[in-house]
């Protein structure tokens, strides 16, 4: 069966850096999708991998290794607003989108 | 504002009565999903359309049915709603252009059947 697994909570603090793991197997792959979501509110894209290694935008950074099936998402200098679920989920070989359950992510100041 | 919209934002329903969620985008997108999320589940895809006159089952299909007669317009119909069919419901678009096909959501729809 097809599995994307990632941490339930995490917790942070205001200002530091923590790092969002995601493991998956999949029938396939065509890319790795990390989305935000704050409570009560809709998806929203953050990153999109498909080659191995890390593609960094501003505070965000998200990294991925196709023969380990191991995916991160990196937040640097952490703000309140921070504080949502993160999403992985990977495009199959039928393009459908397979979702983990999302870590909420709590930041402390 | 483009973007998806989707209506009603919240609905209490009796169980066996039918409703029907609405999604409309105006990206003009090929691809629209239906999905639904639940608390410690991940997004489960219910019923997608990669262009307008078709349609496909999802991971959750069973009490669903879609329509796609046009581009911008994808609703969502409970024959007749069970209880655990309460869920919140989010409608997506992507350009399925086969590249990165990012899907953007709309604000989702919360229904309680009881």
């Amino acid at each position: 069966g097809q599995n994307i697994d990632q941490p339930t909570e995490m917790t942070a603090t205001e200002g530091a850096i923590v790092q969002i793991n995601c493991t998956y197997q999949t029938s396939g792959f065509n890319g790795l999708f990390w989305y935000q979501q704050h409570a009560g509110e809709a998806p929203t894209f953050l990153s999109y991998n498909v080659l191995d290694g890390l593609e960094e935008k501003g505070r965000f950074s998200s990294f991925l290794s196709r023969s380990k099936g191991y995916s991160y998402l990196l937040l640097k200098e952490l703000q309140m607003k921070d504080s949502a679920s993160y999403l992985c989920a990977v495009l199959d070989s039928n393009y459908q989108l397979i979702w983990g359950a999302g870590t909420k992510l709590i930041i402390k100041p | 504002i483009a973007g998806i919209t989707q209506a009603p934002t919240s609905q209490i329903l009796a169980a066996g009565r039918r409703m029907t969620l609405r999604c409309t985008q105006d990206m003009r997108h090929n691809a629209m999903y239906w999905y639904r999320q639940d608390l410690g589940l991940g997004l489960r895809l219910i019923h997608y359309s990669n262009t307008a006159g078709t349609t496909g089952k999802g991971e959750v299909p069973d009490g669903y049915s879609v329509s796609r007669a046009n581009t911008d317009d994808f609703p969502l119909t409970l024959a007749s709603a069970v209880p655990s069919q309460t869920s919140v419901y989010f409608c997506a678009s992507s350009e399925r252009t086969g590249g990165t096909d990012t899907q953007y959501f709309g604000p989702g729809t919360r229904l309680t059947v009881l």
